[in-house]
């Protein structure tokens, strides 16, 4: 099975940096999501990792360390836009055509003035 | 917008009736996802279809049922409804099944059981 852990909530200035952390344990790895998700939306695609290191996309960038299993989310230069959940999902080591992401419970960002 | 379409917007109905929710993923896309969001429980995976075969399946209860069509679009069946059905049900859609690919996530179905 797969245990996926976040901060509930977090609470970070405009202008600022935040960096959501999660942590996971799995039975089979093959890559790591991170998606935005504002209240009553969709949940929106931000980055993916696979290997380990550091993806970098604009504002945001992602980690990954596979030994340690864990993963952050660094927001840069944060905007009232930000103020939104963010959710980490894992995908199993499937076979095939099989596909299935596992989702955090989301850590609720709260960008202030 | 995502390209991914769901019917209906929000949906009231009362305790043991049936509902189908209905998904239409992006164009070209042969997968299709459905995940369940209750306020307690986050997003939860339900079932995942490719080219209109099962291919993964999560914690579906057995009152729960999908099907992909040939044209690709996707309905999920929830019967015997429960209160605790009730929650935001997402449809997501990918170009194929497997590897790093990203999930496009549709609007949702908000359902309300009273």
């Amino acid at each position: 099975g797969q245990n996926i852990d976040q901060p509930t909530e977090m609470t970070a200035t405009e202008g600022a940096i935040v960096q959501i952390n999660c942590t996971y344990q799995t039975s089979g790895f093959n890559g790591l999501f991170w998606y935005q998700q504002h209240a009553g939306e969709a949940p929106t695609f931000l980055s993916y990792n696979v290997l380990d290191g550091l993806e970098e996309k604009g504002r945001f960038s992602s980690f990954l360390s596979r030994s340690k299993g864990y993963s952050y989310l660094l927001l840069k230069e944060l905007q009232m836009k930000d103020s939104a959940s963010y959710l980490c999902a894992v995908r199993a080591l499937n076979t095939g055509t099989a596909s299935k992401l596992t989702f955090g419970t989301g850590t609720r960002l709260q960008v202030t003035l | 917008d995502s390209g991914v379409t769901q019917t209906p917007k929000h949906l009231i109905t009362a305790t043991g009736q049936r509902v189908t929710l209905r998904c239409s993923p992006r164009s070209g896309d042969l997968s299709v996802y459905w995940y369940q969001q209750s306020l307690d429980q986050g997003l939860q995976f339900l079932i995942q279809y490719y080219n209109g075969e099962e291919r993964a399946k999560g914690n579906i209860l057995e009152r729960f049922s999908a099907q992909q069509f040939p044209d690709l679009h996707s309905e999920l069946n929830l019967s015997s409804l429960e209160l605790g059905d009730s929650a935001l049900y997402f449809c997501a859609s990918s170009p194929l099944a497997g590897g790093g690919n990203e999930q496009f996530f549709g609007p949702g179905t908000r359902l309300t059981v009273l």
